[in-house]
């Protein structure tokens, strides 16, 4: 079952920052945050992933709380072709299968 | 380099048939999965493979299925004899290492079984 919850959908408008929340109370301390999307009839793409500190890389920022039962996944300037199924799961490093749950369905409006 | 390869891209078969989808992963990767997205329904895990080995099989659905991994290349996922509710998008990804970064995907097989 998944271990996190996300809203199920969200809007933002084109050129602007999305932020994408999640919850994750139960996290463990030896699980990551990770971050998957899904646009429309494509493979899911991995984005981004964290532990504690807050990452960035050249598709997105993630933010997690200090007490790691939360994070947002912020797309810093989004297009339209950011609209997509956003998937925060969460997984321990280099053993768990990634389990996908509901997502948040992201609309990008122009 | 080439990213995950999945044909057929589509498949429409009857019920009753039998349907062999097949992924190309990266090369060199060791690690690979097979998921599945029935309409309406979340992705669903059905398998895991490192190398030739089957290292996760829990999320296959019934005996229906069959994967197989070839001198830990290219995978096959068949399906004999094909029901109405097999129908859906199969993906497939893998990854270097267990650990890594994340799972490359491929486009998926869609699959309507009439």
């Amino acid at each position: 079952d998944a271990k996190t919850t996300q809203p199920p959908s969200m809007d933002c408008a084109e050129g602007r920052a999305a932020n994408l929340p999640c919850n994750h109370s139960t996290i463990s301390g030896n699980e990551y945050v990770y971050w998957y999307r899904q646009i429309h009839s494509q493979g899911p793409q991995y984005i981004i992933h964290g532990l504690k500190n807050n990452e960035t890389n050249e598709m997105a920022s993630l933010i997690i709380t200090e007490d790691r039962k939360s994070s947002t996944l912020i797309l810093p300037h989004a297009t339209l072709r950011d609209t997509a199924v956003y998937y925060c799961i969460v997984r321990l490093f280099g053993y768990d299968k990634i389990i996908f749950g509901k997502g948040t369905r992201l609309h990008i409006l122009p | 380099e080439a990213g995950v390869t999945q044909f057929p891209s589509h498949s429409v078969i009857e019920k009753g048939q039998t349907v062999t989808l097949r992924c190309d992963p990266i090369s060199g990767h060791d690690n690979l999965y097979w998921y599945r997205r029935v309409m309406g329904k979340e992705i669903k895990f059905l398998l895991h493979f490192v190398k030739e080995s089957k290292q996760d099989e829990s999320g296959m659905p019934n005996n229906r299925f069959l994967a197989e991994r070839t001198g830990g290349t290219y995978s096959t996922l068949k399906v004999q004899p094909a029901e109405l509710e097999d129908s859906g998008v199969y993906f497939c990804a893998s990854s270097q290492d267990v650990g890594n970064y994340g799972y490359t995907f491929g486009s998926g097989t869609r699959l309507t079984v009439v």
